[in-house]
């Protein structure tokens, strides 16, 4: 069936350096949707890409979607101990009125 | 805080049973989604309702099912729980219908199932 696999599933970085999650679906998507989710919270929306080889910044985050629309992803320059959390995708399969969300990328700092 | 409530918050249920969740939209907010979220996974889409009618679902038995009611607010059933049931039920509001538009989600109900 469809899938959307991420990885790294976790990654454990010393403040300061850089942190990318990546997501390859298996499946050509109408868009992709990023989220934050710290522990204990909810998805809290970052971004929306739908076109093909798309590049969107927020301050130190950098999102890019494939030329495809098959992968897609997330770069956070310089982290910081507000960044932890869970960083998801999840893409869109318009033809199928469904979402599917990857299995996250926890992201831990040392301060 | 995104406006979006559920409730209630915590929830114990015997395997079996059934139980109705229930969601309160962001103000403005005609669209509904429901998601299960296991421990340690991303979220799973369960359907979604644009003005009371489902629109789109996800790989879910038939067992789960919804409402969505004229002011938008959502319930989300599942008969014959089982102990996989057993999750953080999310539900998300949009201001347009279909998948390409940002959600905000609610804080969630966790559900037991022993």
């Amino acid at each position: 069936g469809q899938q959307v696999m991420q990885i790294p599933q976790y990654q454990h970085v010393q403040e300061g350096e850089d942190f990318t999650t990546y997501c390859n679906s298996s499946t050509t998507l109408s868009n992709i949707q990023w989220y934050k989710q710290r522990p204990g919270g909810h998805p809290v929306f970052l971004i929306q890409l739908v076109k093909s080889g798309e590049v969107k910044k927020q301050k130190r985050l950098t999102f890019q979607f494939g030329e495809a629309k098959k992968n897609s992803s997330l770069h956070i320059t310089a982290t910081q101990t507000t960044d932890v959390g869970t960083y998801f995708c999840a893409g869109s399969i318009s033809s199928a009125s469904k979402i599917i969300f990857g299995s996250g990328t926890r992201l831990s700092i040392r301060p | 805080e995104t406006g979006v409530t559920q409730s209630p918050t915590h929830l114990i249920k015997t395997r079996g049973q059934q139980v109705t969740l229930r969601c309160s939209s962001q103000s403005g907010h005609n669209t509904v989604s429901w998601y299960q979220q296991a421990l340690g996974q991303g979220p799973q889409f369960i359907f979604q309702y644009y003005r009371e009618e489902e629109n789109g679902r996800g790989n879910f038995p038939p067992r789960f099912s919804g409402l969505q009611f004229p002011n938008y607010s959502s319930e989300l059933n599942v008969n014959a729980l089982e102990l996989d049931d057993s999750a953080l039920y999310l539900c998300a509001s949009s201001l347009e219908r279909g998948l390409n538009t940002e959600a905000f989600f609610g804080q969630g109900t966790r559900l037991t199932v022993v």
